[in-house]
């Protein structure tokens, strides 16, 4: 069975940074083009950024609004995604998804306020 | 970027309704377009991929179509467990671009 488990979540104030990890299991990240989603209480979703699978050289692309803040990485090793967030502000505060488009994690919530 | 409009962004309907939502592209895309449905608290699970293909496990109920710029979702007979949020999503080489969401209320 396929589980995309997303964790690193939490509070952090304006400014400040945090990571977030998608473990998987079942499921090879290397293999997948893998993206993360978030989505404001309310609101639709939006698309951050994505990892091509290995194959594909695992380049990264960014949606303009994170592009020069957030970053997506993969450790094979541990069959990991991250999304790595910096200079967070108080509009970043949603949940957080993994997903390959046919898998998705649970969600992780991030909250950014003073 | 390609822009997705969906619509329309909420509709009530009854159980047994035939429901209609669409969504259009600001300019042709291929088949790289796939439906949606969230509940609330619950992550996104996907109906439809390549605009047509009926994901596994998902009711035959449930069906897309269209090409170019103009893609649908059609939900044959609303049943009560449908009534949620929808969602159309493109995606390409660089990107994915989701549509706005349609709620589906009971009527």
């Amino acid at each position: 069975e396929v589980q995309l488990v997303e964790s690193g979540g939490g509070l952090v104030k304006p400014g400040g940074s945090l990571r977030l990890s998608c473990a998987a299991s079942g499921f090879t990240l290397s293999n997948a083009w893998m993206s993360w989603v978030r989505q404001v209480p309310g609101k639709g979703l939006e698309w951050l950024g994505r990892i091509k699978s290995k194959t594909n050289g695992g380049a990264t692309d960014y949606a303009a609004p994170v592009k020069d803040r957030f970053t997506v990485s993969r450790d094979d090793s541990k069959n990991t995604l991250y999304l790595q967030m910096s200079s967070l502000k108080t509009e970043d505060t949603a949940v957080y998804y993994c997903s390959d488009g046919g898998y998705w994690g649970q969600g992780t919530q991030v909250t950014v306020s003073s | 970027d390609i822009q997705m409009t969906q619509s329309p962004s909420s509709l009530s309907a009854s159980v047994g309704d035939r429901v209609t939502i669409t969504c259009r592209a600001s300019q042709a895309i291929r088949n790289d377009l796939g439906w949606y449905q969230q509940k609330p608290g619950k992550a996104p699970q996907r109906l439809i991929y390549a605009v047509s293909s009926l994901q596994s496990g998902v009711p035959s109920r449930f069906s897309g179509s269209g090409s170019g710029t103009e893609f649908t979702l059609t939900i044959s007979s609303l049943q009560p467990e449908d009534f949620a949020t929808y969602y159309c999503l493109h995606h390409n080489y660089y990107l994915w671009t989701f549509g706005q969401g349609t709620k589906v209320e009971i009527k």
